[in-house]
């Protein structure tokens, strides 16, 4: 497809459980940004790849948040021992490049409801 | 990356031009000014970003004052589907947060 492809679009689990987030961004995109949208709120950062390397992860909540991308295009976003407040909608972005003078393309995002 | 104001809402009405108004009075000479905005149940699109001249594109303009301290993302023509919450954001070069860095933004509501 043309755009960055998230699954699933929604997830219930249960608390405690452990889950996994899939992203596939445009391919040849450098870039790729993981991003939490709690209701109401505007997104917020969790981590950066520059292909497969992760560079930045300041935003990830606690230790049991873990990206990883090790082929430089498709990322994963896992979550275990899920808790009620990582209900949210995440994200994923892709681009080209990392600069400043670039667009992101961002997937329809997966809506996690821990309950 | 440096702090943007934006109104909490604002109202037009369908087919009117639309003017978003976006502070930045702490901006540095090396950021650039990005707009997105959000549809419902959608991901956040790329609408138009600058650095001091103004911008066209097909979905917008860009307006940015002449001190940079603020900018203004016209819409020339509102429908019903430019209805979403509009975010302006700043990234520097050479450095700053590697993500865009959202903050509440303004939430259009177009009227027909």
């Amino acid at each position: 497809g043309a755009g960055v492809s998230q699954s699933p679009r929604y997830k219930v689990a249960k608390r405690g459980q452990d889950v996994a987030l899939r992203c596939d961004p445009i391919s040849g995109h450098v870039s790729l940004f993981w991003y939490q949208q709690a209701l109401g709120q505007g997104p917020e950062f969790l981590t950066y790849f520059q292909n497969e390397a992760q560079l930045d992860k300041s935003g990830l909540p606690s230790d049991r948040f873990f990206a990883e991308r090790p082929e430089g295009s498709v990322s994963t976003l896992k979550i275990q021992r899920t808790q009620q407040e990582d209900s949210a909608v995440y994200l994923c972005a892709s681009s080209l490049v990392r600069t400043e003078n670039t667009e992101a393309f961002f997937g329809q995002g997966t809506r996690l409801t821990v309950v | 990356d440096a702090k943007t104001t934006q109104p909490n809402s604002m109202e037009s009405n369908e087919e009117e031009p639309v003017h978003l108004p976006c502070n930045h009075s702490t901006i540095s000479g090396t950021d650039y000014i990005h707009w997105y905005r959000q549809l419902p149940s959608q991901g956040p699109e790329y609408v138009i970003h600058g650095l001091t001249s103004n911008v066209n594109n097909r979905m917008a303009s860009l307006a940015i004052a002449e001190d940079r301290k603020s900018s203004t993302l016209i819409l020339h023509r509102a429908t019903l589907r430019d209805a979403a919450v509009y975010y302006c954001i700043l990234r520097r070069s050479g450095g700053g947060a590697d993500g865009l860095t959202f903050g509440k933004g303004t939430h259009l509501i177009i009227q027909p």
